[in-house]
């Protein structure tokens, strides 16, 4: 069974980059089985799509409306995916999920499993 | 805005059943597989139907979903205070290349 866990700043500050990573275990994160993948919700919003990524190629997928800001990796040493968000606003203060989406077409996009969730607020 | 439409709430009686719609447009569900999220408050979304119809392992088949055209459709029956929760499709979008969900649904068991 696969576990996500993230982990991360609570508090970031406007204008700078928010960084997370999320600790993957039960599988290899360069395992053909799974794209990876973050997902975010605002507080009382629905959810939003920021990007994913398949190891296997190196291929990533981003938000258009994040495309300019976003950068997801992997580092197999660690057996880890993070995520980084440069120039942030009050916009982004979101909770901020990470997936394994067990697919290897988005056009088939699942998410079986989603990491607990980290909150994180954008404030001076 | 969400490129996916849902009613923002549903609401039905314990043991009955409750429809939840999804409407998108031929660029996304109209060429693209959807899946269906439920989420309890405070926790993360838990995958309950992909592929249009398909339950994950666990999933009981009191859930199950549709598509037709543009419009996919999530269906609960014999309804659990249990089920209470937001519900979230979604799907892959052409025009943007990007995955997209509704502004998800929140059932109320009354």
């Amino acid at each position: 069974q696969l576990q996500l866990q993230e982990s991360g700043p609570g508090l970031v500050k406007p204008s700078e980059t928010l960084s997370l990573t999320c600790s993957v275990s039960g599988d290899s994160i360069s395992s053909s089985n799974y794209f990876w993948g973050w997902i975010r919700q605002p507080p009382g919003k629905g959810l939003e799509w920021i990007g994913s990524i398949y190891h296997q190629s190196g291929r990533t997928s981003y938000n258009p409306s994040l495309r300019s800001r976003v950068t997801i990796s992997t580092d197999t040493s660690k057996n880890q995916l993070s995520l980084n968000l440069a120039s942030v606003t009050a916009a982004d203060t979101a909770v901020y999920f990470c997936a394994g989406l067990g697919t290897r077409q988005l056009a088939r996009f699942k998410a079986d499993f989603w990491g607990q969730g980290t909150l994180v607020t954008v404030s001076s | 805005q969400s490129v996916l439409t849902q009613p923002p709430s549903v609401s039905a009686a314990p043991g009955q059943k409750v429809t939840i719609s999804c409407s998108g447009s031929s660029s996304n569900i109209g060429v693209s597989y959807v899946s269906w999220y439920q989420q309890v408050p405070g926790a993360a979304p838990k995958l309950l139907i992909y592929e249009n119809n398909k339950r994950p392992s666990g999933i009981p088949d009191r859930f199950s979903g549709s598509k037709s055209g543009t419009s996919a459709t999530l269906d609960i029956t014999g309804l659990q205070t249990g089920d209470e929760a937001h519900y979230h499709c979604a799907t892959w979008e052409n025009s943007l290349t990007a995955v997209v969900f509704g502004g998800g649904t929140k059932l109320a068991v009354l």
